[in-house]
């Protein structure tokens, strides 16, 4: 495709659910970020996968966030054990990674808004 | 730590009427700095990368500026649909991006 996507768009559910959010990325970029945006705030770095490195998690919040990536393919965040703060629009963006041309340069998707009741 | 000011947080402008934009941040070692546009409900969208203290860049109504301290998103004569958040980042150590809180610009016709 021709941008980043990601589904669901919406998700609701209840506390203490868990919950898995995807991400595809634009074909070609070897980095990929997971971003959470709560209302009226700014975006809150969660984890970044560049090719085989290690991904950096220091921004997962808690134990109950993780994220995997295949290859330089789909990327999953989940959230186990979701609590009503989790509440919040979650971003993924890409980029051809930090070292290459533009490679700072990360382009978004249009984010899937979470709401936990 | 690294850090991203942005001010003012909400900005109300006629159409036409020029202004500008700050982002103040602290960083080790900045290896970028970015400027996006969020429109309600969607991802932010690409603006413009700053490496160094002195350069700008420009596109269409908006221009962008960097100091070693600071960096201004200049927007000359603005129309309606130039409403949005704009949002600044710094990029320090690897990937990570550190974003300010936006600016919510609105232009009145």
């Amino acid at each position: 495709g021709a941008g980043v996507s990601q589904s669901p768009s919406n998700k609701v559910t209840e506390k203490g659910k868990d919950v898995e959010l995807r991400c595809d990325p634009i074909s070609g970029h070897t980095a990929l970020y997971w971003y959470r945006q709560r209302l009226g705030q700014g975006l809150e770095f969660l984890i970044y996968f560049q090719g085989n490195s290690a991904p950096d998690k220091s921004g997962l919040p808690s134990d109950r966030f993780s994220a995997e990536r295949t290859g330089e393919s789909v990327s999953t965040l989940t959230i186990q054990r979701t609590q009503q703060e989790d509440s919040a629009v979650y971003l993924c963006a890409t980029g051809r990674g930090v070292g290459t041309s533009g490679g700072g340069e990360q382009f978004f998707g249009p984010g899937t808004r979470l709401t936990v009741l | 730590e690294d850090q991203v000011t942005q001010s003012p947080e909400a900005l109300r402008l006629q159409e036409g009427e020029s202004s500008s934009l700050n982002c103040s941040y602290t960083v080790s070692g900045l290896r970028g700095l970015f400027w996006y546009r969020q429109d309600p409900g969607k991802g932010p969208e690409f603006l413009f990368t700053l490496y160094s203290a002195g350069e700008e860049k420009e596109k269409e109504r908006l221009k962008a500026t960097l100091t070693k301290k600071e960096s201004f998103l200049h927007i000359t004569a603005p129309k309606p649909e130039d409403s949005a958040t704009y949002l600044c980042a710094v990029q320090a150590t690897r990937g990570k991006l550190i974003f300010g809180q936006g600016t919510t610009l609105q232009v009145k016709p």
